[in-house]
């Protein structure tokens, strides 16, 4: 059974036009993170949720943001979508602990976004 | 800061032959480490980790990694190659050793295994 549920799988928008991504988790997992996996490249971190704390990255565009209503949903918005935002987008999970070894973290399939 | 680098951007081996796929880690204090591998359109999934427990790991499909702290390497191998092995793998480390676990992922090598 899928954990970490990415829908759409596939979403295609048209430049500059708002667009929403959604993942859910069924791990009840305190920390969800989204990427930006561009073609033949490694996953980028956008940010992370830990529980209701949100973590920007310094170099992640201003154009992109995020919303965590509960546990297990998270959301990324794109405010106005350019053709370089064009790129596969991976939602991931982990239980962590403040003291704790690191653990894994679980991903999604990912919903790959074209820009027309 | 810590980062991994990933030897070989493409390797490509027989079926039923051994894989070898380099990663060499760098790490202001001992780190966890993690192999992940990405089939075409989908998520990544997690073959193995090591968090300073026993430095010869095992992980899923017949895949383990040594942990060699002397050489910062951390290679990812598997004794016999099979088709579905063919896929992109990441060489992860952890941005810090505990608490939140923000990743920092190598170049990616694509494994190409060839009938």
């Amino acid at each position: 059974d899928a954990m970490v549920i990415q829908n759409p799988r596939y979403q295609v928008t048209q430049f500059g036009k708002p667009v929403t991504l959604s993942c859910s988790q069924t791990l009840n997992h305190n920390v969800m993170y989204w990427y930006q996996q561009k073609s033949s490249q490694a996953p980028k971190l956008l940010f992370h949720y830990y529980d209701k704390d949100f973590n920007n990255e310094a170099d992640t565009p201003d154009n992109f943001q995020s919303r965590r209503p509960n546990t297990s949903f998270c959301f990324l918005d794109i405010r106005s979508p350019g053709l370089g935002d064009a790129a596969m987008y991976l939602c991931a999970t982990s239980r962590v602990h403040p003291t704790a070894a690191n653990q894994p973290q679980h991903f999604g399939d990912g919903t790959r976004l074209s820009i027309l | 800061a810590q980062s991994v680098t990933q030897l070989d951007s493409h390797v490509s081996v027989s079926e039923g032959t051994p894989v070898l796929l380099r990663c060499n880690y760098s790490s202001s204090y001992s780190p966890s480490l993690f192999w992940y591998v990405q089939h075409p359109n989908k998520g990544l999934q997690l073959l193995l980790k090591y968090t300073s427990a026993a430095t010869l790991v095992k992980g899923i499909n017949g895949f383990e990694a040594e942990f060699k702290k002397s050489e910062t390497s951390f290679h990812l191998t598997k004794p016999s190659a099979h088709m579905s092995d063919a896929a992109e793998y990441f060489c992860v480390v952890s941005r810090r050793n505990s608490g939140n676990t923000p990743l920092v992922f190598g170049k990616g090598t694509r494994l190409s295994v060839i009938a």
